[in-house]
């Protein structure tokens, strides 16, 4: 079946670090990838999204581009900051159902010191 | 616009007492879902709505039942708590019809059982 994999966690940059969360997955058919994002104490939160090979899904600065040929989404960042301190899913939308069924990843927690 | 709202955000229960959590939707979506949060485990689904008069079980269904009240409501039963059932649940909806729509969640329902 579909799946996702992702990097373990935590991770811990300094303010103003590079950042990359390695995100891979499996699936049968042409999916919709995401991150989502979860603040301490809060519910998940789309972050960005891509719909078909070679899209780039870009917000707050983050971005990751949907590679079909190495099954990947890879989330990036160029400069982190204290406030970019949460869990990260990287998730797909698998197509062939009623409903908007999504797979998630493990999740990967990011703490950024200042 | 409130997005998607749960109650209560805390609970405590004994082991055997029975429990409703509450979620409602004001965005029209035609999907909702339940989900179980956990250390080391990520999300997990617990029972999903595809649209207004239809539910189906997820992956871990065992111990819940749930109610689509009318389109803008999805509720989850605890008839006879247990510890294993100590969890963060999410409240979740999206438009349906397996559009690769993005799901949103709601703030999330803390629950103890003792």
């Amino acid at each position: 079946g579909d799946s996702v994999t992702q990097m373990e966690g935590p991770v811990t940059l300094s303010e103003e670090a590079f950042l990359t969360i390695n995100c891979t997955y499996t699936a049968t058919g042409y999916p919709s990838l995401f991150w989502y994002v979860q603040y301490p104490g809060e519910g998940l939160q789309l972050l960005l999204k891509a719909t078909k090979a070679d899209d780039k899904g870009s917000n707050k600065g983050f971005e990751a581009t949907y590679r079909k040929e190495t099954t990947s989404f890879h989330l990036e960042k160029g400069s982190v900051q204290v406030s970019d301190s949460a869990v990260y899913f990287c998730a797909l939308s698998d197509r062939a159902t009623s409903y908007d069924k999504v797979i998630f990843g493990p999740g990967t927690s990011l703490s950024v010191i200042p | 616009n409130a997005g998607v709202t749960q109650t209560p955000k805390f609970q405590v229960l004994k082991t055997g007492q029975s429990m409703t959590l509450q979620c409602a939707q004001d965005m029209n979506h035609n999907s909702m879902y339940w989900y179980r949060q956990d250390p080391g485990m990520g999300l997990r689904l617990i029972y999903y709505s595809a649209s207004e008069g239809t539910t189906d079980k997820g992956e871990v269904p065992n111990g819940y039942n749930v109610s689509r009240l009318n389109k803008r409501e999805f509720s989850l039963r605890l008839e006879s708590a247990a510890p294993s059932q100590t969890s963060v649940y999410f409240c979740a909806s999206s438009s349906g019809g397996g559009s690769h729509n993005e799901q949103f969640f709601g703030p999330g329902t803390r629950l103890t059982v003792l």
